[in-house]
């Protein structure tokens, strides 16, 4: 089945700062899809994006589907940031199932 | 108004013991999943129904059955409880549409089980 890598694994950074997250993935998708866990365990969909690029707030996703990679953008980082954030895709002929990376761990200290 | 929902959100019971998960969805879409997550934090796909129809069953034991008496609507059961079933079970839910965002998943707030 498809592979999916984020990387950093952990990452902790100082509340303002700016950070990328990446996303790769072993095969073409139908659906790409960046998800933040909070602290509350809640998954909140942040961006659909299987190509191209979206911004929404301080926050900016672009996928480069014909090189298998995602990347999202945090800008101007706040402890409201903090948790998991998590890369999911579906392949093409997948019956619609998403296929999740093991995440990225965000610390935005005070 | 919310828009995917589970009950019950936390659920603590003995090894043997049988418990239902319930989800619904006020989304107006057409295929609901389970998935769960372990204690790492991953994600893994279950089951999934599209109009009440089982679409995928991903090598789970069949002390799980996951039942959809509607669209709106997907159960989990679970029968014989074991330790290692301890962890948080997402339902989400999508809609395949021929335009737009196709299959974009929607995910409930969780349950989280415990088997002690």
């Amino acid at each position: 089945g498809i592979q999916v890598e984020q990387s950093p694994p952990d990452l902790i950074l100082q509340e303002g700062a700016n950070s990328t997250l990446r996303c790769n993935f072993s095969d073409s998708v139908n659906n790409l899809q960046w998800f933040h866990q909070n602290p509350w365990g809640q998954l909140i969909n942040l961006f659909y994006i299987p190509s191209g690029t979206k911004q929404n707030g301080r926050l900016s996703a672009t996928t480069v589907a014909t090189e298998r990679y995602s990347l999202l953008y945090i800008s101007s980082s706040q402890t409201t940031d903090s948790g998991v954030y998590f890369c999911a895709v579906e392949a093409p002929f997948g019956n619609e199932k998403l296929t999740f990376g093991t995440g990225t761990r965000l610390t935005i200290i005070p | 108004d919310t828009a995917v929902s589970q009950t019950p959100k936390y659920l603590v019971t003995q090894m043997g013991n049988d418990k239902s998960i319930k989800c619904e969805q006020n989304l107006g879409h057409d295929t609901m999943y389970w998935y769960k997550q372990d204690s790492k934090k991953f994600l893994k796909i279950m089951f999934s129904y599209n109009n009440k129809e089982l679409i995928i069953n991903e090598t789970v034991p069949n002390r799980f059955s996951p039942k959809s008496p509607d669209k709106a609507h997907l159960n989990l059961h679970i029968n014989s409880l074991e330790l290692g079933d301890s962890a948080v079970y997402f339902c989400a839910s999508s809609l395949k549409r021929s335009g737009g965002n196709w299959n974009e998943q929607y995910f409930g707030p969780g349950t989280r089980l415990t088997v002690t």
